[in-house]
Parts: structure tokens; C-alpha cells; sequence
């Protein structure tokens, strides 16, 4: 089964609005975290938001905040106020405990946004 | 700030080849990463290392295989190249926790002629 699964594909969004990119994840382990990055045309990765399975509030960094929804197993990147330079691939990614510290990023597929002036 | 840097940003190499790329991270992680990715298949992990000379098996580690002789220091190796590996290539670097991020260097295109 996907450890991580983003559903959306490609979004568009005016600029100054807000956007909702969808994550939804799948483990067992009650201990892990959530990532989110953006990658721009330059193909780097970049490091956003990160949000832990045992916090109880929202992640939030600047114009990015993360819906974490324990339940539903969902961890939703929020962009508010779009700007162009938002336009990129945005990938969530989750990582397990694990007692050797031999564990990794598990990725989704990706959501390339597209900003509209 | 971290710095992980690939030794190429583009290569271009023919069919059979043996290929190097190298990863170099200078905030002393004991974890590292060689990931491929592909349009539509998001990121796949080939290999890691959670520390010096240790190395394990990610999803697709046909026809690659990695060192790590120093901390600082890890090398991807495809010992033939063949024109299914012509992909952008992600190294990542980081601390073992559960917790933290992993920081990526630039990527490396290969074409694979």
C-alpha cells in the first residue's frame, strides 16, 4: 500500500488566494512525521513545513500552515495570499520511527501548482 | 545553514559506462540518501547509509550500488549504464531522528545515451 498519497495531480490557483494541496498517509507506528517540500523549476528540494505525529497543534511556518487531521490520517499543506513565485512541484512525505535511526522519507507523487496572475 | 552538494548538475554518458555521481554534506548527518526521480513517480529511495561504510537498500537498488568510506562523503554507482537510468538524481543528508528533515542537494540530470 502508498505510505503517501497526493491525489491532486496539478491545482491552479489565482494570486492572493489560498490553496489547500491534499496529503493523506498510512502507517501503523504511532510515532512519525509529516513533511512537506517544495521543488521550483530548479529542481532543488525545499524544505517547508514539518509536522509531528504527537503534536497537538497545527503546524505553521510564514504563508504555509498544515491542516493535520490525526484521524483521518490526512496532513493538508495550506498556502494563504499565492504568490507567483509559489508556482512549483509540492510533495508530502512522511517518515517513521525507527529505535536504529536507519529510517527515510517516504514520498508522494507530487502536486504541481500553478499560480495565475 | 546545510549544505549538501552533487558533484554534476548535468552528465551526459553512453550505454555501458561506469558512472560516479557524489554527494557531499558539511553538517556532520549521520544519515544519507540517493533518491531518482521520474515525472508521475514522485521521489523512489535506491539506497541509504545511516552511518560510515553501512549502507541498505531502498525500493529500486537494480543496478546501482553506493559507498560511504567517510561521514561526509557518499557515492552513487552505476556500474552499466543503461538508458533506463537516464533520470534526475537527489542526494539527501540528514540527522536520525524521526523528527528531523532531510536537506537535498541540486540533483544531477543523467542522460544515458
Amino acid at each position: 500500500a502508498q505510505k503517501i498519497t497526493q491525489t491532486q495531480p496539478g491545482m491552479f490557483v489565482q494570486e492572493k488566494e489560498a490553496v489547500t494541496l491534499d496529503c493523506t498517509y498510512d502507517t501503523s507506528d504511532p510515532s512519525y512525521g509529516l513533511f512537506w517540500y517544495k521543488q521550483p523549476s530548479s529542481g532543488e528540494m525545499i524544505f517547508l513545513i514539518y509536522q509531528g505525529s504527537y503534536d497537538q497543534q497545527n503546524a505553521t511556518e510564514g504563508r504555509y500552515s498544515l491542516n493535520f487531521q490525526k484521524a483521518r490520517k490526512s496532513a493538508n499543506l495550506v498556502i494563504s495570499a499565492s504568490q507567483l513565485g509559489d508556482s512549483a512541484m509540492y510533495f508530502c512525505a512522511m517518515r517513521e520511527y525507527d529505535q536504529t535511526g536507519a529510517n527515510n522519507l517516504f514520498f508522494g507523487t507530487g502536486t504541481r501548482l500553478t499560480v495565475i496572475p | 545553514d546545510v549544505k549538501v552538494t552533487q558533484s554534476s548538475r548535468y552528465l551526459v554518458k553512453r550505454t555501458g559506462e561506469k558512472v560516479f555521481l557524489e554527494c557531499v554534506q558539511d553538517m556532520d548527518h549521520e544519515n544519507m540518501f540517493w533518491y531518482r526521480q521520474d515525472p508521475g513517480l514522485g521521489l523512489r529511495l535506491i539506497y541509504f547509509s545511516y552511518d560510515v561504510k553501512m549502507k541498505e537498500k531502498g525500493d529500486i537498488p537494480e543496478g546501482y550500488s553506493v559507498s560511504r568510506e567517510k561521514k561526509e562523503r557518499f557515492s552513487l554507482i552505476l556500474e552499466s549504464a543503461s538508458t533506463n537510468q537516464t533520470s534526475m538524481y537527489l542526494c539527501a543528508s540528514s540527522l536520525p531522528r524521526y523528527t528531523d528533515t532531510q536537506y537535498f542537494g541540486p540533483g544531477t540530470r543523467l542522460t544515458v545515451l
